[in-house]
Parts: C-alpha cells; structure tokens; sequence
C-alpha cells in the first residue's frame, strides 16, 4: 500500500488564486512528521513546510499553509495568492517514528500557475 | 558556497564505464542522503549515513557504491550500469539523531546511461 498518495497529477490555477494540493498518508505509527517541498525545473528539492503528528496547529510559512487533519490522514498544502514563480512540481513526504530519517515521498503534483 | 553543491550536473556513461557523483554540504549537518528520481515514479531513498555511518540501504544493487569519507562529504561510485539507472540523483543532508529536522537537498545529477 502506498505510504503517501497524490491524487493530482497536475493542477492549472490562475495567478493571484488560492490553491491546494491534496496529500494523504498511511501510518500506525502514532508519531510521525509531514513535509512538502517544491520542485522547479532546476531540478532542486526545496523544503516548504513541516507538520508533527503532536502538533496542535497547524503549520503555516508566509504564503503556505498546511492543513493537517489528523482523523483522516490528509495534510493538503494551500497556497495563498499564488505567483507565476510557484510553477513547479510539489512532493509530499513523510517520516515514521522519532529517530527515523527514511522520507517517503509521494508522486508529485505539478502545478502551473497562469498568468 | 553554501548548502548542498551536487558535481557532475549531467553526466553520460556508457554501462561498461565507472564514474562518481560528489556531493558535499556546506551546513554544518551529521546525516547524507542519495535519492533516485526517474520520470514518473517517487522519489526513491538508496543510502542513508549519519555520523558517517551508514544506517539505511534501500535494497540497492551493488553496482551503486556509496561512500561517506566525513560528514561533509558523500560519493556515489558508480560501475557497470544499465539504462534503467537512467535518472535524476538527489543528495540531501540533515541534522541528524533524533530531531524532525528537514532535509536539505543539493540540484542534482542529470545521469544518462547509454
């Protein structure tokens, strides 16, 4: 069974929108960490926004937000008043358990942005 | 330089040759990663070190050969590949030990195998 599932292959949102993107995840293990990053065509991974299991709020970082409901394992990533420049590729990933360094990643979203 | 730098950026090999990719991080972290990135499939983890140790082996063939001289520094040796290896690889560092640290990834080599 997949780990974390990205059910957008793609997304076309136009500039200045609100946008999410949906990710849901697979655990019995009651502590565990979620992560988005973003992709752009230069190939690097960049780290975006980190929910816990334990945290209470949910994450936010400038323009991102995550929101994490626990109960149905889904930790959607929104991204408010997009720009042309948040056109790229968005992984989900998570970590099981404290002390695990293994990120499973989803498949990915790519996301345009239009002007 | 500053975080993670990746050499080559695009390497062509043929199978019967032996190359390396170099990573090396500039944040001061304790724990590497390689990752394998083809088209249309996650984001795969091959080798994790921490401490200079390595701790995870995603059930890699031996033809990749990682090595971690010091916590700065990771390679990965690269011998009698197929075409299938064909893929984008991604070096990460992290914290390391216990912390929900985020890793950080280096732009990656575009490897071609013909």
């Amino acid at each position: 069974a997949q780990k974390i599932t990205q059910t957008q292959p793609g997304m076309f949102v136009q500039e200045k929108e609100a946008v999410t993107l949906d990710c849901t995840y697979d655990t019995s293990d009651p502590s565990y960490g979620l992560f988005w990053y973003k992709q752009p065509s230069s190939g690097e991974m960049i780290f975006l926004i980190y929910q816990g299991s334990y945290d209470q709020q949910n994450a936010t970082e400038g323009r991102y937000s995550l929101n994490f409901q626990k109960a149905r394992k889904s930790a959607n990533l929104v991204i408010s008043a997009s720009q042309l420049g948040d056109s790229a590729m968005y992984f989900c990933a998570m970590r099981e358990g404290r002390g695990a360094q293994k990120l499973v990643f989803g498949q990915g979203t790519r996301l345009t942005i239009n002007p | 330089e500053t975080g993670v730098t990746q050499t080559p950026r695009h390497l062509v090999m043929g199978m019967t040759n032996k190359k390396s990719l170099k990573c090396e991080q500039h944040l001061g972290h304790n724990a590497m990663y390689w990752y394998k990135q083809s088209a249309k499939k996650p984001l795969e983890l091959m080798f994790v070190y921490n401490f200079k140790e390595q701790t995870e082996n995603n059930s890699v063939p031996s033809r990749f050969s990682p090595e971690c001289p010091n916590s700065s520094h990771l390679f990965l040796h690269l011998h009698t590949l197929q075409p299938e290896d064909s893929a984008l690889y991604l070096c990460a560092s992290s914290q390391g030990g216990e912390s929900w640290d985020e890793q950080f990834f280096g732009p990656g080599t575009r490897l071609t195998v013909l």
